[in-house]
């Protein structure tokens, strides 16, 4: 079964600009989740999809940032326009509903730098 | 969310047996305890989660007290490659008590070492 998948690997771009991140989630998963981790700081809740509607998205840092699931299948994340704070690596979770214990499993990150 | 509390950083021989306990005195009833390993460059691993007693699965053991006011994470006979931060998470799924989303909090983990 092909893991939680997320493109591009790494990303530079200048201030200013957009990007956006894409995440596959483990297939039939219908919970997908966003988080980052700044130059330092611990890993942060960013975003909650429940199939295609944001259950949660108390983490998302101000009005750049556009998290978009439609289909319900994968998911993107959208700066616009990147500021030099936003540099860090973003993780994409997935996961099943199983009520009381719900394990996300998490992709590889994407490292994104804004210069 | 509950608080928890971890060493910082440990250093372990290869082929010793690793034990990281982590505090988490305001464990909710339903909370689950839940152990993600990181590498570098990489996203957090899923590695066993548990309720109560003792876990085990083919990676480590969980190991937790009556009170579940703490936890032990146990590696066994640790290598090289089990070098990595090691994360203690609680929390539980809110389909458990109500609406909401289960956003993992991260605190900072501990690095473990394993020297040769």
């Amino acid at each position: 079964e092909a893991g939680v998948t997320q493109f591009p690997s790494h990303s530079v771009i200048e201030k200013g600009q957009t990007v956006t991140l894409r995440c596959d989630p483990i297939s039939g998963h219908d919970n997908l989740y966003w988080y980052r981790r700044v130059m330092g700081k611990e890993i942060k809740f960013l975003l909650h999809f429940v199939k295609e509607s944001k259950q949660d998205e108390s983490g998302m840092p101000n009005n750049r940032f556009l998290a978009e699931r439609t289909g319900g299948t994968y998911s993107t994340l959208k700066v616009q326009p990147a500021e030099l704070e936003d540099s860090g690596v973003y993780f994409c979770a997935s996961s099943q509903d199983y009520g009381g214990s719900d394990t996300q499993y998490f992709g590889p990150g994407t490292r994104l730098t804004v210069l | 969310l509950a608080k928890t509390t971890q060493p910082i950083s440990m250093d372990s021989y290869e082929g010793q047996e690793v034990n990281i306990t982590c505090s988490h005195n305001n464990i909710a009833t339903n909370d689950y305890i839940t152990w993600y390993q990181q590498f570098p460059s990489q996203g957090p691993r899923f590695i066993i989660q548990g309720y109560k007693t003792k876990v085990t699965n083919e990676v480590a053991s969980l190991f937790i007290p009556a009170d579940r006011k703490s936890s032990t994470l146990s590696l066994p006979r640790v290598s090289l490659s089990d070098t990595a931060v090691y994360y203690c998470l609680v929390g539980h799924h809110p389909a458990y008590s109500g609406a909401g989303s289960y956003q993992l909090t991260f605190g900072k983990g501990t690095k473990l070492s394993v020297i040769p």
